[in-house]
């Protein structure tokens, strides 16, 4: 079945700078990369998705690159604010819709 | 809102005891989504059900079960429960068909607590 691998697990940035989350997968077949953003108690929300005929998608401050033949991709959040703090999962999904998320990664903006 | 509703939102119940968690999706969506998530941990896929049918599955237990009804909410059932069953229990939802892959709209969760 699908392994999807995320890191790294926490990440602490200053404001304004750069973060980047990495996931590779293990499923050829998987064909469509969505990112969540999941704040404290609250339940996951799309940010970003991207599907296997992209390279790299991008909305605003944040982009999303996708390498088939190497089976990764990352998410990257430019200029960074304190409200981008919280717990980022990647996700794959392949035959049969099955999904398989990332274990996270908590991200720490520092005011 | 993501227009999915779970009930209950939280749930207590003692080790041994049998639960059900309710999923209504968003309207006109066909898959249903079923997620674990432990404390601090992350998205454990469970099961998937498009229109009335199990489409695929996850590290779902055996004490775990789950169906999707006509009407196209789904239950998800946890049977002897035990203390490492607490956690939070999301539903999804996604409203294409099982051959294009799209977004899944999270509904606020179950927390259930087995004491």
């Amino acid at each position: 079945g699908e392994n999807v691998e995320q890191h790294p697990s926490t990440l602490s940035v200053q404001e304004g700078d750069s973060a980047v989350i990495k996931c590779t997968y293990s499923d050829s077949a998987s064909n469509y990369f969505p990112w969540y953003k999941q704040e404290l108690g609250k339940r996951p929300q799309l940010i970003i998705d991207i599907r296997s005929n992209v390279g790299e998608k991008k909305d605003q401050r944040i982009a999303v690159t996708l390498n088939k033949t190497a089976k990764h991709f990352s998410l990257h959040i430019t200029e960074t604010q304190p409200e981008d703090s919280a717990v980022y999962f990647c996700a794959a999904t392949g035959g049969y819709q099955k999904v398989t998320f990332g274990i996270g990664t908590k991200l720490q903006v520092i005011p | 809102d993501s227009g999915v509703t779970q009930t209950p939102k939280h749930l207590i119940t003692a080790t041994g005891q049998r639960v059900t968690l309710r999923c209504s999706p968003r309207s006109g969506d066909l898959s249903v989504y079923w997620y674990q998530q432990s404390l601090d941990q992350g998205l454990q896929f469970l099961i998937h059900y498009y229109n009335g049918e199990e489409r695929a599955k996850g590290n779902i237990l055996e004490r775990f079960s789950a169906q999707q009804f006509p009407d196209l909410h789904s239950e998800l059932n946890l049977s002897s429960l035990e203390l490492g069953d607490s956690a939070l229990y999301f539903c999804a939802s996604s409203p294409r068909p099982t051959d294009m892959n799209t977004e899944a709209f999270f509904g606020q969760g179950t927390r259930l607590t087995v004491v």
